[in-house]
């Protein structure tokens, strides 16, 4: 089974500022996907970014980046420049590689991000 | 833009009764999932489905049924709830055919069970 890691239950930071959320993860898996879920507060779970483990190349979204490090089982997203609009719980969450009928994410526990004005 | 609706935002129930917690997506995806989140539990899965009539048990199922008779709507049944049943409850789904495997979700119900 996999399990997903988030050791930081909340941060803050100024506004404008660069702000790293850590997550780990733990899977016998060669092939899978791994995704950062952000929940604005009173609002619906939104996808930031996705990662394929195949892929080298850390994925970007805008102000919104990855670190990946497959063998170190480590994703952490970078978020520069941030908003208030930032302000939310952000979930990493990982996927085996699809077979038909079989999408399961497996999250973590979240990060609650503050963004201070 | 995709649109997964729940019927209800927040509901209180008493124990022992009989809880119907009803999802509706407009975009016509085949696979559609019910979770719990729970403070520092994060979230976790219950059931899910990827094909009408179809259901898979997932990390936690004890205790919820469901129901899938139309490819849009997905139903979480509490048979007799109990006050550990109180949580957030957030349904989700996803194009079967994606390569994307993004998961949409809905505004989320939240149960309490008194």
């Amino acid at each position: 089974a996999q399990t997903v890691t988030q050791s930081q239950p909340e941060m803050s930071v100024q506004e404008a500022e660069t702000v790293t959320l850590s997550c780990t993860y733990d899977t016998s898996e060669s092939n899978y996907y791994l995704f950062w879920y952000k929940q604005p507060p009173s609002r619906q779970m939104i996808l930031v970014i996705r990662q394929e483990a195949y892929k080298q190349q850390n994925a970007t979204e805008n102000r919104f980046s990855v670190n990946f490090q497959k063998a170190a089982k480590s994703f952490s997203l970078k978020i520069s420049d941030s908003q208030l609009g930032d302000t939310a719980m952000y979930f990493c969450a990982f996927m085996k590689h699809r077979n038909f009928g079989n999408e399961k994410l497996t999250f973590g526990t979240g990060t609650r991000l503050t963004i201070i004005p | 833009d995709v649109k997964v609706t729940q019927s209800s935002r927040y509901l209180v129930k008493r124990t022992g009764e009989k809880v119907f917690l009803e999802c509706v997506q407009d975009m016509d995806h085949e696979n559609m999932f019910w979770y719990r989140q729970d403070p520092g539990l994060g979230l976790r899965l219950i059931y899910f489905s990827y094909d009408v009539k179809m259901k898979e048990k997932g990390d936690i199922p004890e205790g919820y049924s469901v129901s899938r008779e139309k490819k849009e709507r997905f139903s979480l049944i509490l048979e007799s709830a109990s006050t550990n049943q109180t949580s957030m409850y957030l349904c989700a789904s996803s194009s079967g055919s994606s390569e994307l495997y993004e998961q949409y979700f809905g505004p989320g119900t939240r149960l309490t069970v008194t």
